[in-house]
């Protein structure tokens, strides 16, 4: 089956303690990205990976950190979370060179930081 | 830059009722793709329709329709005869062309959440 796969999917921690929310497509898409979820803002991009070894910001990438060694691997790192990044993540991937289709997202994980 | 904008942020209805959902967009791009993506209580985010810019056909799937008019940068979603599995936040989103760089991202709206009544 097809599909993004996100873990943990809930997590509660606090400040300044580092964690890794991974993400994993079985798909062979080149293209992961991650975004966060706040209400009344939508969905806004963190990270995005165009490809292996190939990585850049997205509107709110500050605090976070991404890597992608792998084509089907695309972790988002929060090295010293702060409450304001309590928020609803969601990592998403995409196969579209020259042909730009939707994106399958992962379930989501809900961080909370105290 | 790309944004798109859903005015409405809440809507609630009876059922059986037909509820349009309001997406306006902009961006620079000449080719673009819009979407829809549905965001039920249980929170994942499930695909519903893309369309590209040079096809501004309307679209009919089942009880779910869209109007696409280029003129007015506008992408509208009518659920017709709604149901209270249709309770969920909808989301708008934007995505560029390659050749722009604008495609490294889905740009979203804020959503609008959709309550129908039974």
């Amino acid at each position: 089956e097809a599909q993004v796969t996100q873990n943990p999917r809930y997590l509660i921690t606090v400040t300044g303690k580092k964690l890794t929310v991974t993400c994993s497509q079985n798909m062979n898409h080149e293209y992961m990205s991650w975004y966060r979820q706040d209400p009344g803002l939508g969905l806004r991009q963190i990270y995005y990976s165009m490809n292996v070894e190939v990585t850049d910001k997205g509107d709110v990438p500050e605090g976070y950190k991404v890597s992608r060694k792998e084509k089907r691997n695309f972790p988002l790192i929060l090295e010293s979370p702060s409450p304001n990044q309590t928020s609803l993540y969601f990592c998403a991937s995409s196969f579209d060179r020259g042909n730009t289709g939707e994106l399958f997202f992962g379930e989501g994980s809900r961080l909370t930081v105290l | 830059a790309q944004k798109v904008t859903q005015a409405q942020t809440e809507i609630s209805v009876v059922e059986k009722e037909d509820v349009t959902l309001d997406c306006v967009y902009e961006t620079r791009d000449t080719t673009y793709y819009l979407f829809w993506y549905k965001q039920p209580p249980s929170g994942e985010l499930v695909f519903l329709i893309r369309r590209n810019s040079f096809d501004e056909q309307n679209e009919i799937s089942g009880r779910y329709s869209w109007n696409f008019q280029k003129s007015t940068s506008s992408f509208n979603f009518t659920i017709t005869a709604s149901q209270v599995v249709d309770s969920a936040v909808y989301f708008c989103a934007l995505r560029g062309a390659w050749s722009s760089g604008s495609a490294r991202q889905l740009t979203f709206g804020s959503g609008t959440q959709l309550t129908v009544l039974p």
